[in-house]
């Protein structure tokens, strides 16, 4: 079980660049959230997924999409990236309300 | 919107001392969360509480869901330098968004040999 996986580990954009990072589980949850974590912060929910098919937004979805077309994969895009993008994300998919995180994607935005 | 508040922001202690930290909701969970995040990756499930008044253990940590539903601690017994971290409490509230869950901002605890 690799449980939570996340592509890339580390990425630099331009401003007004594009991109789409990647989350994979392998333990069947049906539910799957996007979170970003700033320094000193907590974490806060872009969107999230009950199931293939269903996606809704969380606390800070804007400027930010997603997609579950599979049970297995959650994709978050950025369409036009701002600096204000710049955080690190987290990808988690849960079973009985636990949920497990992937390892992260630092992003940075110039 | 609801929120957690999570203390102490940081601690600092000497290795072998017990640590203690909790969380205060303005509203009622049904299920609290301990996590641990050390630097570079995701964090980890530490303790989850199902029941209010539950006391639980993982090994040197304990964890307890307040009576009112509202708070959470947990509690590190005999440091040592590997409990490096950043500990966040996080509660559910079923009625809400999906379950959806909500996080306080941290404990940093830093452990001197």
């Amino acid at each position: 079980n690799a449980g939570v996986t996340q592509t890339p580990k580390f990425r630099i954009l331009k401003i007004g660049q594009s991109m789409t990072l990647q989350c994979t589980q392998d333990m069947n949850h049906n539910y799957m959230y996007w979170y970003r974590q700033d320094p000193g912060m907590g974490l806060k929910l872009i969107y999230y997924s009950v199931g293939a098919g269903i996606t809704d937004k969380g606390e800070v979805p804007n400027g930010y999409n997603v997609s579950r077309s599979t049970t297995e994969d959650f994709p978050l895009r950025l369409e036009l990236a701002a600096p204000s993008q710049t955080s690190v994300y987290f990808c988690a998919s849960s079973y009985r309300g636990e949920q497990y995180f992937g390892p992260g994607t630092r992003l940075l935005v110039l | 919107g609801q929120q957690l508040n999570q203390s102490p922001q940081s601690m600092f202690i000497q290795e072998g001392e017990d640590v203690s930290m909790n969380c205060t909701s303005s509203s009622i969970f049904n299920t609290w969360l301990w996590y641990k995040q050390e630097p570079g990756e995701g964090p980890v499930l530490l303790i989850a509480l199902y029941k209010a008044g539950e006391l639980t253990s993982n090994g040197r940590l304990t964890a307890q869901f307040g009576i009112t539903r509202k708070d959470s601690f947990l509690n590190i017994s005999a440091s040592i330098p590997s409990d490096v971290g950043i500990y966040f409490c996080a509660g559910q509230d079923y009625g809400g968004s999906q379950g959806n869950l909500i996080f306080g901002k941290g404990t940093k605890l830093s452990v001197k040999p």
